[in-house]
């Protein structure tokens, strides 16, 4: 099975700041690699899918990198809404796996 | 525009049976794998199930494999998880998604264990 480590699992930032976001993968899965934001109440939302490509009506200060073993997830310049939980996904096989999850506060 | 409604959750004892299940509209229900997502309290996202879009494939996480089975009725176009000898870690929202990158959520319905 794929384990996937997410940091860090908290972060404290303002609005303005840049925020970065690790996952990593215990064995190489390419770039089948999807981000997500959760906030409390609602339906998780997909921010990135395939490590990079930006989900369309998703902000451009998200963005995706990486492939492989190593991604990482940037917020440019956060803004009061992003304040919530992000979560990452490998779903190159079986079971899919997700990251802890990143709360941003 | 993609619509996922999950119902079924409730309250349920410890070794008893729940069926969940998500009507899907909006998109091609037959050309899309489904799968299911958890969230017990306080804890983390966890990926249960995914059953391909021709129904013939279904994978399961292993906690609970054996005792969850996932299907689809497409002249529902409905999505179900059948989730039998239910235990108290099981408790949790789950939500529907639709294909293997889940793509779009339902809001979930929430599955209490508990005597």
């Amino acid at each position: 099975d794929i384990q996937v480590t997410q940091s860090p699992s908290s972060l404290s930032a303002s609005v303005g700041d840049r925020v970065t976001i690790t996952c990593r993968a215990s064995q190489g899965i390419g770039n089948d690699l999807g981000w997500y934001q959760r906030k409390p109440g609602k339906a998780p939302k997909r921010l990135i899918h395939f490590a990079s490509s930006l989900q369309s009506g998703v902000p451009s200060r998200f963005s995706g990198s990486g492939s492989g073993t190593e991604f990482t997830l940037t917020i440019s310049s956060l803004q009061p809404e992003d304040f919530a939980t992000y979560y990452c996904l490998q779903h190159k096989s079986f079971p899919l796996s997700f990251g802890g999850g990143t709360k941003v506060e | 525009e993609v619509q996922l409604v999950e119902s079924g959750g409730g309250l349920e004892q410890p070794g008893g049976s729940l069926r969940l299940s998500c009507v899907a509209s909006g998109f091609s229900f037959s050309d899309a794998a489904m799968t299911w997502v958890r969230q017990a309290p306080g804890k983390g996202l966890e990926w249960v199930s995914l059953i391909s879009a021709s129904g013939v494939n279904a994978y399961y996480a292993d906690s609970v494999k054996g005792r969850f089975t996932i299907s689809r009725d497409y002249s529902k176009n409905t999505l179900y998880l059948q989730m039998n000898s239910l235990r108290a870690e099981d408790t949790a929202i789950y939500h529907c998604a639709k294909d293997i990158q889940l793509s779009d959520w339902g809001q979930g319905t929430l599955v209490t264990i508990s005597s």
